[in-house]
């Protein structure tokens, strides 16, 4: 069974901060995105990665980083963080092989406010 | 502009009914269809998928229906449950697009016991 675990729940940060969401897998899979989920826009695709080091950007990248320097682990990074990035973040897996009729996994999700 | 719209914010519906989730998508370029189930607290879940070639695939209660010439999905859950009250994501990729993923903006299913 795939485990998508997301560093934090809940988080609360104050405009300007840099913020990091941590999204770390346990499947050894290639691909790894960062979404955004707010309400009646469903999900919007930030950053994914198609395996280390790699990254492209998504829907909507501004304001937004991301690292992956091991497979495992996919960070996203608010550079300076503000209001409007107040969302309900999840992170997904998808193995390579068999790639085009793989669901994505999603992590539990976190929920950020920015004050 | 939304590739992909679920126009039903919400639905309810009576135990035992049938539950029908509609999903309408303007990109001719998608040729694969996913459903995901979102409980509160709790990362969306894949429930079921459809391949362009296909007009219908069912899975147990699930059955999802495919139909290209009006670019429109639908997700029949029969008999509905209270356990299916969940947020319901419709997601489709587009064969240039590679590893992406586009979602609607979800249909809310509330079923009644």
């Amino acid at each position: 069974d795939v485990k998508v675990t997301q560093s934090s729940r809940y988080l609360v940060k104050r405009t300007g901060e840099k913020v990091f969401l941590e999204c770390v897998q346990d499947m050894d899979h290639e691909n790894m995105f960062w979404y955004r989920q707010d309400p009646g826009l469903g999900l919007r695709l930030i950053y994914f990665s198609y395996d280390v080091k790699m990254k492209e950007k998504g829907d909507i990248p501004e304001g937004y980083s991301v690292s992956r320097e091991k497979k495992e682990r996919f960070s996203l990074i608010l550079e300076s963080a503000s209001t409007n990035q107040t969302s309900m973040y999840l992170c997904a897996t998808r193995p390579l092989q068999g790639a085009a009729r793989q669901p994505q996994h999603f992590g539990d999700g976190t929920r950020l406010s920015i004050l | 502009d939304q590739q992909v719209k679920q126009n039903s914010p919400s639905l309810s519906v009576q135990e035992g009914r049938i539950s029908i989730l509609n999903c309408d998508y303007t990109n001719s370029m998608f040729d694969y269809f996913l459903w995901y189930k979102k409980y509160p607290a709790e990362g969306p879940t894949f429930l079921i998928s459809i391949s362009s070639i296909k007009d219908k695939n069912e899975d147990g209660r699930f059955t999802v229906f495919l139909n290209k010439s009006a670019k429109h999905l639908s997700l029949h859950i029969v008999p509905s449950q209270p356990g299916d009250s969940a947020v319901y994501f419709c997601a489709a990729r587009a064969n240039n697009a590679g590893n992406m993923l586009t979602f609607g903006g979800g249909t809310r299913l509330m079923v009644k016991p």
